[in-house]
């Protein structure tokens, strides 16, 4: 099956500082959506970004699916960014959404 | 328009016991699929269903097995729990589903916490 890396696996920011997270994955894929998991375990959708750049405040996430790889940048982070950060990809070979790791994300105040 | 909702919320049983979990997906989407995640696996996905069809499954036992009704809502049974079964359980639902080449945003619940003794 595919294989989706995502790094660093851990992440220690100053509040204010900004970041860039990772994602590489193995095959061609349909769709690449990137989720911030909260303390109590809820996924909450941050970008549906098969391709391309999308900004939505002070997150911003590209694709370059040509290349296999994902990025998301945080900027001016916040303690409230804390969390967990994870990649899903579904290839264009099967249906099953594949997640990665996931990077865990500490902002300190 | 409401999110996705899953009951219950926290579940504890005990090892040979089977357990049903809940998922209600955003009105008018028709996919809901199935993930399992722990520390050690990650998350993982189980199963998809799409207009009470079972379209795509992981590699988990057939003790795993869920089913849609008609107004989408979809339930996940496991029996014969075993400890390594103690996992957050999420569904997350879509309109357009993962498969047939065009998919769209997935959308999650909450999750089920099952802690199995």
């Amino acid at each position: 099956g595919i294989q989706v890396e995502q790094s660093p696996p851990d992440l220690i920011l100053q509040e204010g500082a900004n970041s860039t997270l990772r994602c590489n994955f193995s095959d061609s894929v349909n769709n690449l959506q990137w989720f911030h998991q909260n303390p109590w375990g809820q996924l909450i959708n941050l970008f549906y970004i098969p391709s391309g750049t999308k900004q939505n405040g002070r997150l911003s996430a590209t694709t370059v699916a040509t290349e296999r790889y994902s990025l998301l940048y945080i900027s001016s982070s916040q303690t409230t960014d804390s969390g967990v950060y994870f990649c899903a990809v579904l290839p264009s070979n099967d249906y099953k959404l594949s997640f990665g790791a996931g990077t865990t994300v500490t902002v300190r105040a | 328009k409401a999110g996705v909702t899953q009951t219950p919320r926290y579940l504890i049983k005990t090892r040979g016991q089977q357990v049903t979990l809940s998922c209600s997906p955003i009105s008018g989407h028709r996919s809901v699929s199935w993930y399992q995640q722990t520390p050690g696996q990650g998350l993982q996905f189980l199963f998809e269903y799409f207009s009470e069809t079972q379209r795509n499954k992981g590699n988990f036992p057939g003790r795993f097995s869920g089913r849609q009704f008609s107004n989408s809502r979809s339930e996940m049974n496991v029996s014969t729990l075993e400890l390594g079964d103690s996992a957050l359980y999420l569904c997350a639902s879509s309109f357009l589903g993962l498969a047939g080449g065009l998919t769209d945003t997935q959308y999650f619940g909450p999750g089920t916490r099952l802690t199995v003794l």
